[in-house]
């Protein structure tokens, strides 16, 4: 089985602030990997798939990128609703999610 | 619009057999490339992949717990069910159905039911 993760578990940011969080994969999974965003007691959304690909009507502001066993996403500038968990999935053996990122307010 | 929905007890004794159905709207599970994925998350914690089916009655399973469940669709009620036997205390989460995005060739989820919080004591 192929093991996500994540760092860091979590982090505190001031709106307007870059946010970077790191994904590794335990083995090569090409660029099939995907990034969620969840809010307490909501389910995850998705916001990026193949590894940098935004779904359509994501903000611009949310990117990803790496390929192979590292990964990164990245909002560039923190806004109010962005504070939420965040996970990364992969999807080239079956499929595995990361232990999530909590992002907190500063 | 694509939606989902999940169903089934709030709580299940230990040993007992869950049985959860998700139903859905807007898509059919006949259409080639459309799949229905069931993921889990206990309180506090990260998710986990559970399973999945596909248009063409092919279930996949996570490895770890695939001796304890089974994934079925009934395309004519537009619902898919999982069932887990053997529950256990550890078992207690919200259990999600999604459907898969068709725009990749794997298991991506675009669209999500509202989940359905399962206990088990």
């Amino acid at each position: 089985d192929i093991q996500m993760t994540q760092s860091p578990s979590s982090l505190s940011a001031s709106v307007g602030d870059r946010v970077t969080i790191t994904c590794q994969a335990s083995q090569d999974i090409g660029n099939y990997l995907s990034w969620y965003q969840q809010k307490p007691g909501k389910a995850p959304n998705l916001l990026i798939y193949d590894a940098s690909r935004l779904k359509t009507g994501v903000p611009s502001r949310f990117a990803g990128s790496g390929s192979g066993t590292d990964f990164t996403f990245t909002i560039t500038s923190l806004q109010p609703e962005d504070f939420a968990t965040y996970y990364c999935q992969q999807y080239d053996h079956f499929l595995s999610f990361g232990g999530g990122t909590k992002v907190e307010i500063k | 619009q694509i939606t989902l929905k999940e169903s089934g007890p709030a709580l299940v004794k230990p040993t007992q057999t869950l049985t959860l159905t998700c139903s859905f709207s807007g898509f059919s599970l006949t259409t080639t490339g459309v799949g229905v994925g069931w993921i889990r998350q206990p309180p506090g914690k990260a998710l986990e992949w559970l399973a999945v089916i596909y248009w063409d009655d092919d279930p996949r399973y996570n490895s770890s717990l695939k001796t304890r469940l089974t994934i079925t669709k009934d395309t004519s009620k537009n619902q898919v069910v999982l069932t887990m036997t053997n529950m256990d205390p550890v078992d207690t989460a919200t259990y999600y159905c999604a459907h898969r995005f068709n725009l990749v060739p794997g298991d991506v989820f675009d669209v999500w039911g509202q989940g359905t919080m399962v206990s088990v004591s």
